[in-house]
């Protein structure tokens, strides 16, 4: 069964410190891609990052830095230096490629409030 | 600004009719996907439309129906609302059917059923 797991439903830190977002998957599939989605409080969801399942490195951008583990079927989150501006609800997802479709499977998202 | 467009932004409306939504994707863009965020179900898919055909079906309601025209654009009706519907419906949109390509999402319409 494919499904996204995000245990995590809400965190709250105070502004600069680190803060990881925890991702668990399950799926059937050798082929999968795993995303990152950012939803502030506007409400849009902005894409983060897709990572497919062959390449495990790890990737940072900035503050973000994703760490990829198949051996755990995780793909954590984690915002350096945390600012206000991170405070959203922040989603992982799971896309499959052999069922006809690129359709993404969410978890239930992890609500991070960072304060000043 | 992701490129795709939905429209109306907002929508309040009663039980037992029936709306439609509207998306215009990035162009460029062949292939669109309706999300439904709601408080109790999370965000889920419900359909996917890949340059005209439709392409997949997820947790859709027989009340509810898309299509995608030969300009792109689609269109969610939903009907004999219930307050259950009460949701944000996103659309989003990709250049290919491929979960490689990543998918862009609009600004989401908030529907309101009262």
């Amino acid at each position: 069964a494919q499904k996204v797991t995000q245990a995590q439903t809400e965190i709250s830190v105070v502004e600069k410190e680190d803060v990881t977002l925890d991702c668990v998957y399950e799926t059937r599939d050798t082929t999968y891609y795993l995303f990152w989605y950012k939803q502030p409080p506007s409400g849009e969801l902005v894409f983060l990052i897709r990572r497919n399942s062959f390449d495990e490195q790890n990737e940072i951008s900035g503050r973000y830095s994703w760490n990829f583990q198949k051996s755990t079927s995780s793909f954590n989150f984690t915002i350096t230096a945390s600012q206000v501006v991170d405070s959203a609800v922040y989603f992982c997802a799971l896309s499959e490629e052999s069922y006809n479709t690129d359709k993404l499977i969410f978890g239930t998202g992890t609500r991070l409030q960072v304060f000043p | 600004d992701s490129g795709v467009t939905q429209t109306p932004k907002h929508l309040i409306t009663a039980t037992g009719q029936r709306v439609t939504l509207r998306c215009s994707p990035r162009s460029g863009d062949l292939s669109v996907y309706w999300y439904q965020q709601s408080l109790d179900q999370g965000l889920q898919f419900l359909i996917q439309y890949y340059n005209g055909e439709e392409r997949a079906k997820g947790n859709i309601l027989e009340r509810f129906s898309a299509q995608q025209f030969p300009d792109l654009h689609s269109e969610l009706n939903l009907s004999s609302l219930e307050l259950g519907d009460s949701a944000l419906y996103f659309c989003a949109s990709s250049v290919e059917l491929a979960p490689s390509y990543e998918q862009y999402f609009g600004p989401g319409t908030r529907l309101t059923v009262t």
